[in-house]
């Protein structure tokens, strides 16, 4: 049973470009979690999905920033002309959306030139 | 409220010692409590979690010591070996809906001394 995976591991932007995020969840696990992380910092709410829904994107910026977690294929992290701000890691965790442990991927590492 | 305050932001243990990690919540709808671990380049991996119809919940070294009059509770480790170090976050959940909603708290750096 493969766990989260994510890609790209890391991914290098200039600045204006766009970066997707990929995260294909747990088999069986129709929840996701997005969360960004700064070096040396906690891990910080962005959105929570469940496929073809968006629970809650109250961490989400007002612009630039979407998901999506469609019926068929991974989560989607989209973040439009990124600026160097933006440069942090990208964690997906997913799970059952019942109480329980959440699992997460590796992270993508989005550097922002 | 759905806030978890974790402390301290950094600990460092003399190998064989034991570490402590606190935190405190709000929110009494709070019904799932993990702790996370995470090295550095990493993702989180779920070490430890506890419900709050029991008090304490222990594997291994690691254990859970839940306080539900205080809305508190704490990871000890005990023994602690250099390989410990790493950050920790708890966490805490709580239904909404068919959702399930997760909240962690801002972490804390431990670091392990020979």
């Amino acid at each position: 049973n493969a766990g989260v995976m994510q890609n790209p591991r890391h991914l290098v932007r200039r600045r204006g470009q766009e970066a997707r995020l990929r995260c294909s969840p747990m088999k069986g696990h129709s929840h996701v979690y997005w969360y960004r992380q700064l070096p040396e910092e906690g891990l910080k709410f962005m959105v929570y999905l469940q496929k073809e829904n968006i629970i809650d994107e109250s961490g989400m910026p007002k612009e630039r920033f979407s998901a999506e977690f469609p019926k068929e294929g991974p989560s989607i992290l989209r973040i439009q002309q990124v600026v160097r701000g933006d440069s942090a890691a990208y964690f997906c965790a997913s799970f059952t959306g019942r109480t329980g442990e959440l699992f997460f991927g590796e992270g993508s590492r989005l550097t922002v030139l | 409220q759905q806030q978890v305050k974790q402390s301290p932001q950094s600990l460092i243990v003399q190998k064989g010692g034991i570490s402590i990690i606190n935190c405190a919540y709000e929110n009494t709808a709070f019904d799932y409590f993990p702790w996370y671990q995470q090295f550095p380049g990493k993702g989180p991996a779920l070490l430890i979690a506890i419900r709050p119809d029991v008090s304490e919940k222990k594997e291994g070294r690691f254990t859970i010591s839940f306080n539900k009059s205080a809305k508190q509770f704490s990871l000890h480790i005990m023994d602690s070996q250099p390989g410990d170090s790493a950050t920790y976050f708890c966490a805490a959940s709580w239904r909404t809906g068919t959702a399930s909603k997760l909240t962690f708290g801002t972490g804390t750096r431990l670091q392990v001394t020979l």
